[in-house]
């Protein structure tokens, strides 16, 4: 069974800051998926990721098959960036395991 | 762009009812997933459905939960016999290829 941790629980940082969220897991996997849960409770999908990185706008995600990490950056954080991101990870073709989730709080 | 939608918003139930969740997913998406989040919990995968089957489940999709694609377009939770501890966020989702799909709002399930 996958065991998915994620640091830090909670973050807060003022706008403008670099901000890393680092998720790892236990088990090989065949990907790795990164979440963004609003304040309401929607959830969003960020980025899937099997190797290497991928970059939307403000927004990078990289993961290391090897040491089984994965990290989600944030450039220039802004307050609407305040969520909690969340990883999870392929136990199966379809089946995920999330992990606990990282509450961001970016203050102006 | 199309959404998952989902009803209702919010169910509330007493412990040993059956009730219905709905959701209506993204009209050409081929997978489709049941997750549910209990109050400052993490979110937990119940289930996935393909092909007018379930492909995956996980050990918290017990007998008590069924899932079904009664008229190619809605997709539907139910649980049989309410439980205090099945009181949580229902989230579904649907995606083209696989992985997290799309989510919908959410159903907030509280069993009395």
């Amino acid at each position: 069974k996958n065991e998915v941790e994620q640091s830090p629980q909670n973050l807060t940082a003022q706008e403008g800051e670099f901000i890393t969220i680092n998720c790892s897991y236990s088990v090989g996997i065949s990907a790795l998926h990164w979440l963004q849960q609003h304040p309401g409770g929607g959830i969003v999908s960020l980025f899937m990721l099997s190797s290497g990185k991928k970059k939307h706008g403000r927004l990078i995600a990289t993961i290391n098959i090897q040491e089984k990490h994965s990290s989600l950056h944030i450039t220039a954080s802004h307050p609407r960036d305040s969520a909690v991101y969340i990883c999870a990870v392929n136990q199966g073709a379809q089946k995920l395991v999330f992990g606990q989730g990282t509450r961001l709080t970016i203050n102006p | 762009e199309p959404e998952v939608t989902q009803t209702p918003s919010h169910q509330v139930t007493q412990m040993g009812q059956e009730v219905i969740l709905r959701c209506v997913p993204i009209s050409n998406h081929l997978y489709f997933y049941w997750y549910r989040q209990i109050l400052g919990q993490k979110v937990e995968f119940l289930v996935s459905f393909y092909n007018n089957e379930i492909s995956e489940k996980s050990e918290i999709f017990d007998d008590q939960f069924s899932v079904e694609r009664p008229d190619g377009s809605n997709f539907t939770l139910k649980i049989r016999s309410t439980k205090l501890e099945d009181s949580a966020m229902y989230f579904c989702a649907s995606s083209e290829e696989g992985g997290t799909g799309n989510f919908g709002p959410g159903t907030r399930l509280t069993v009395t």
